[in-house]
């Protein structure tokens, strides 16, 4: 079975500093990851995701994500939050045989402070 | 493309009482999936159809939850006898093919209330 851990339900940064959002999944099978962000009464949008190849994968909004195999871990990065940034963010995790039903983190909400 | 629509947005309807949701995919997107989003959770999954064929269904779908996808293009979602516990966010989504690593793309979701 598969789970997702995202560590931290709320994280809260200043405008222009660092934004870290970390996410560790379990799967028994090379996994799927994705990142979504969903702004309030909307659905998800994807932010980024890792299938195979690059680890390192770039995103929509200058946010970022790293999978790392041997921490089963795909945190979600970018350097400097703006204010819209403001949401919350979803990490999941799917895999090629399940039929891309993706198993979601509980979200991590991301305040903006001025 | 226009995305991902559902109808209706929100749905306030009292304890024993029927509704439908509906969902529109993406044109081309051949798979739609359904999920059940509560407040401070992530959606969780509940069931997924490939063209009209409904494929898998969570264990979480009872009874009282059926899903259609006549002609593989709309879906519907209803919920009999709703109970106070059904209350939540209602999501769909599609993705193009059979591959598990294409993107899905969701709808804004319908708002559940049972009162």
């Amino acid at each position: 079975a598969q789970s997702v851990t995202q560590l931290g339900s709320h994280v809260s940064v200043s405008e222009g500093a660092l934004v870290l959002l970390r996410c560790n999944y379990s799967s028994s099978v090379p996994p799927y990851l994705f990142w979504y962000v969903q702004y309030p009464n909307q659905g998800l949008q994807l932010l980024l995701k890792y299938t195979t190849g690059a680890t390192l994968v770039k995103g929509i909004n200058g946010f970022e994500a790293e999978f790392k195999k041997s921490e089963t871990s795909f945190h979600l990065t970018k350097p400097s939050a703006h204010m819209s940034d403001a949401a919350e963010y979803f990490c999941a995790v799917s895999y090629n045989t399940n039929a891309g039903k993706s198993t979601f983190g509980d979200g991590t909400t991301l305040t903006v402070k001025p | 493309d226009t995305g991902v629509s559902q109808d209706p947005r929100h749905k306030i309807t009292k304890r024993g009482q029927n509704v439908t949701f509906r969902c529109d995919p993406i044109s081309e997107h051949n798979r739609l999936y359904w999920y059940r989003q509560t407040l401070g959770q992530g959606p969780e999954f509940l069931t997924y159809f490939q063209n009209e064929a409904q494929l898998e269904k969570s264990r979480l779908l009872s009874d009282r939850f059926s899903a259609e996808r006549p002609k593989g293009s709309f879906s519907t979602l209803e919920i009999q006898r709703t109970e106070q516990g059904d209350s939540a966010m209602y999501l769909c989504a599609s993705s193009l093919g059979g591959d598990s690593s294409y993107e899905q793309y969701f709808g804004p979701g319908t708002r559940l209330t049972v009162t």
